[in-house]
């Protein structure tokens, strides 16, 4: 099994639904973080958790929210998605401490019609 | 303010080739951590390397080396004699601050394409 787990792979959802996109480590860090890949972008951070009581928002948390549910689940929920949400979507985890770099997840290339 | 420049939004080269990619930081914190990150077509992001900024030793990894220059605050990635394989985005990431408040800036990519 992959240390990060990102369900689902790929998604196709309509203007206004609402969606979650989930996130599992086995890595047993205690730092998760939620970010978005747009072309010409590189990665942006929309939320990210030091621990399962710390949430925080990134640089572009509108219209997102996410739920730390155990130390190894961090999910990403879109309230009411909109067109400009479609993106590539990584879910990553780090240790404590020195950054010794990110464990990514595979991504959730998500399009909103 | 912190910031990283990747000037090269997409370089192609013949395989054999050498190519540099090239990577700019800006940050005015004295200890900091540079890395490189690989995403192949398949999408998944694959870590690279870090290097701390008191670390100015370039580092050579089989076909792969980066020549960290605080002077020129550069941190650049050469890839010898280049494959296919090799043909990814490859990001370049800064990151700053005290244990406990890390905060990485990604580049916004150079996408290298090795033609055969």
């Amino acid at each position: 099994d992959a240390d990060v787990t990102q369900t689902p792979r790929n998604r196709i959802t309509k203007t206004g639904k609402r969606i979650m996109l989930e996130c599992s480590q086995t890595k047993g860090h205690d730092r998760m973080y939620w970010y978005r890949q747009d072309p010409g972008l590189g990665l942006r951070l929309i939320y990210y958790s030091f621990d399962v009581k710390d949430i925080n928002k990134g640089e572009i948390s509108d219209g997102y929210s996410v739920s730390r549910q155990a130390q190894a689940k961090f999910s990403l929920s879109l309230e009411s998605a909109i067109p400009n949400q479609t993106a590539l979507y990584f879910c990553a985890t780090s240790d404590f401490g020195q950054p010794y770099g990110y464990t990514f997840g595979s991504g959730t290339r998500l399009t909103v019609v | 303010a912190q910031k990283v420049t990747q000037a090269q939004t997409e370089i192609s080269v013949v395989e054999k080739e050498d190519v540099t990619l090239d990577c700019v930081y800006e940050t005015r914190d004295t200890t900091y951590y540079l890395f490189w990150y690989k995403q192949p077509p398949s999408g998944e992001l694959v870590f690279l390397i870090r290097r701390n900024s008191f670390d100015e030793q370039n580092e050579i990894s089989g076909r792969y080396s980066w020549n960290f220059q605080k002077s020129t605050s550069s941190f650049n990635f050469t890839i010898t004699a280049s494959q296919v394989v090799d043909s990814a985005v490859y990001f370049c990431a800064l990151s700053i601050g005290t244990s406990g408040t890390y905060k990485y800036i990604f580049g916004t990519g150079t996408r290298l394409k090795v033609l055969a």
